[in-house]
């Protein structure tokens, strides 16, 4: 059973415009939620975290919203731009642990 | 080179064929992961490793061996490779989890292919 889900396998956004990556998870131990974006044949890299006592964390452009009561997350990229397109994986830990449970990633494409 | 490299970046074997892949952080970090990325299943942990000579399963180790004599490489061994193995491979650590969290650091990956 997945416990980090996102539901949405692809996007497709405008240049300019905001792009939205949900993420939905059901253990309720996990205190911890970081995003990571992933370029063909490269790595994932580490985007932006939020822990569980907050509810936003604004980095740049990149926005991580939590909603405890309703186990999800969301990014926002606002405004989104050809180079954001890449793959990004949402996952949790739990209990103050070093261990990531990453869901199955959504690929974001910006069009010019 | 500093950070997390694995090699090689690409292998093709054969069914049935030992293949070992290879991590090496410069960081000093305590922990070290590997996971495979598969399609529909974004990415598995397959072991990890919180100290030099500790080792655990993730959630897909059977197939799969590890070790860690030294704190800075994280060998991963395909005891007898088989198809349902290819896949692409991350290698990452992480140091131990302060207050503000937990970020792992990955390394390129290896596309390993088994015929």
């Amino acid at each position: 059973d997945q416990q980090v889900k996102q539901n949405s396998p692809s996007l497709s956004v405008q240049e300019g415009r905001i792009s939205i990556l949900n993420c939905d998870y059901t253990n309720s131990m996990f205190d911890y939620f970081l995003w990571y974006k992933k370029y063909p044949a490269e790595g994932p890299t580490f985007l932006i975290s939020i822990s569980s006592i907050k509810d936003k964390n604004e980095d740049g452009r990149f926005t991580v919203f939590l909603n405890k009561s309703a186990k999800h997350l969301s990014l926002h990229i606002v405004p989104s731009q050809p180079g954001d397109s890449a793959v990004y994986f949402c996952a949790a830990s739990a209990n103050a642990g070093n261990m990531l449970t990453f869901g199955g990633g959504t690929r974001l494409m910006v069009k010019p | 080179d500093a950070g997390i490299t694995q090699s090689p970046r690409y292998k093709i074997t054969e069914t049935g064929r030992q293949v070992t892949l290879m991590c090496h952080q410069t960081w000093s970090h305590s922990y070290m992961f590997w996971y495979r990325q598969d399609l529909g299943h974004g990415l598995r942990l397959i072991y990890y490793s919180a100290a030099a000579d500790i080792t655990d399963k993730g959630e897909v180790p059977d197939g799969y061996v590890v070790s860690r004599s030294k704190t800075e490489n994280f060998p991963l061994t395909l005891e007898s490779a088989t198809r349902s193995q290819t896949s692409v491979y991350f290698c990452a650590s992480s140091e131990i989890r302060l207050a503000g969290g937990n970020e792992q650091f990955f390394g390129p990956g290896t596309r390993l292919t088994v015929l």
